[in-house]
């Protein structure tokens, strides 16, 4: 199975709160584990990435929790802003390191001053 | 930052026209993919490419589509009698070499088949 599936398909929360997107795949075959943000016209953005072997991964505001016999893994983004406000794309790409990237379903996220 | 441009940003097509998308990846990068986007839906692979040759095509991908390294920079996507339903986004991305290398993004090619 090659979905990933994402949730909240939308997202508002106040600025400063925590914003919390959840994925959740079924292919064990996926090992690398990418977040992308995209803004209104513009091509995903590379945020953070993770590798199964890792359960947590922070960088800076911005924190990835993986939790492998779940198959789950999910976003934080801490003390949100509104220039956070994007839509956000959990992802997953097989072995091999150069195989195609399936996304999820994407989170639209306003955060509200 | 190196980055993936792509041109034009839009392109408006009457179906049943050919129409090439462009690319340019970002230098010293040797995988390369299209992407593309329906309107408030998620980004679907269609195509990549490495060493000239297509390594994994989408069942979207069919002989309609057609993708080529022309030159020692450009990556083209080429749909050769457009739908109506060929209406979308359409991203290029490249990856450089090395496991857990991340696919770059260029800002995509808005088509509009009228």
């Amino acid at each position: 199975q090659q979905q990933v599936k994402q949730s909240p398909q939308s997202l508002i929360v106040q600025k400063g709160g925590i914003s919390i997107i959840n994925c959740a795949y079924e292919n064990t075959a996926f090992d690398y584990f990418p977040w992308y943000q995209q803004f209104p016209g513009k091509g995903p953005a590379l945020l953070i990435a993770i590798r199964p072997d890792v359960s947590e991964k922070k960088e800076g505001r911005f924190t990835i929790s993986f939790n492998k016999s779940a198959k789950q893994f999910s976003l934080h983004i801490m003390d949100s802003q509104p220039g956070d406000s994007a839509t956000y794309f959990c992802a997953a790409r097989g072995s091999g390191g150069y195989q195609k990237v399936t996304f999820g379903t994407g989170t639209k996220l306003q955060v509200i001053p | 930052e190196p980055e993936v441009t792509q041109t034009p940003s839009h392109q408006v097509t009457q179906m049943g026209q050919e129409v090439i998308l462009r690319c340019v990846p970002i230098s010293n990068h040797l995988y390369f993919y299209w992407y593309r986007q329906i309107l408030g839906q998620k980004v679907e692979f269609l195509v990549s490419f490495y060493n000239n040759e297509i390594s994994e095509k989408s069942e979207i991908f069919d002989d309609q589509f057609s993708v080529e390294r022309p030159d020692g920079s450009n990556f083209t996507l080429k749909i050769r009698s457009t739908k109506l339903e060929d209406s979308a986004m359409y991203f290029c991305a490249s990856q450089d070499s090395g496991l857990y290398q991340p696919q770059h993004f260029g800002d995509g090619t808005r088509l509009s088949i009228l």
